[in-house]
């Protein structure tokens, strides 16, 4: 079965600093690949998305996000961080198989201090 | 400003209690999804339906839960009996296959589910 790992489960960074969360998955298929952020206590937002094409994809927000085939990845990035950007990111992938759910990965706490 | 609603918002139940929630997804779309968050299992995949024909609801406890699409405006989930341990967060998600596949997902504000 397909999974998505990430592997930082809880970061702290300063206001201004910069942001790269981790994320792995585990289908050698074609795949496609998204970021999600929860705020605290709302529902899940879709901060940007990898379907084909050109592999740095900009999501909203600062956001963006480098598909690399050859190591499995999809790390999200931003330059500089805001007290705002504080929530929950999980990255999620859905395979080519005909199963048209997301996987999930077990998602990064991302604390941001003023 | 289309968004998929979820009702109730907020739940509390003693074990042994039916529960059902609510989904109203995006009109047109013709997939929606039943995920739950826990702190522990993080965001399990429980059903999903296309054209409001179950496709996959290898994720939920059969024995208490059941999902259905009574039309194309309403996806429900049902628990009976509840037990303490299905607290959680309910999210809907609904989304349009497109040929190329599915796109994006968009998620309801969910159904926080807290069974004593």
């Amino acid at each position: 079965a397909q999974s998505v790992s990430q592997h930082n489960h809880h970061v702290i960074l300063s206001e201004a600093a910069s942001l790269e969360l981790g994320c792995n998955y585990s289908y050698g298929g074609t795949v496609n690949l998204f970021w999600y952020v929860q705020y605290p206590g709302q529902h899940l937002q879709l901060l940007l998305k990898y379907f084909s094409g050109d592999p740095l994809v900009k999501g909203i927000k600062g956001f963006e996000a480098e598909f690399i085939k050859s190591k499995f990845s999809f790390n999200l990035r931003k330059p500089s961080v805001q007290w705002s950007d504080t929530a929950e990111y999980f990255c999620a992938s859905k395979d080519d198989t005909g199963r048209r759910a997301l996987t999930f990965g077990s998602g990064t706490r991302l604390q941001v201090q003023p | 400003d289309a968004r998929v609603t979820q009702t109730p918002r907020h739940k509390v139940t003693e074990m042994g209690q039916e529960v059902t929630m609510r989904c109203q997804p995006i009109l047109g779309h013709n997939t929606v999804f039943w995920y739950r968050q826990t702190m522990m299992q993080g965001l399990e995949l429980l059903a999903y339906f296309r054209n409001r024909a179950p496709l996959d609801d290898s994720g939920m406890p059969k024995d208490r839960f059941s999902a259905e699409m009574p039309d194309a405006t309403l996806a429900t989930l049902k628990i009976q009996p509840s037990e303490p341990r299905d607290s959680a967060v309910y999210f809907c998600a609904s989304g349009l296959v497109l040929a190329g596949g599915l796109g994006e997902q968009f998620f309801g504000p969910g159904t926080r589910l807290t069974v004593l």
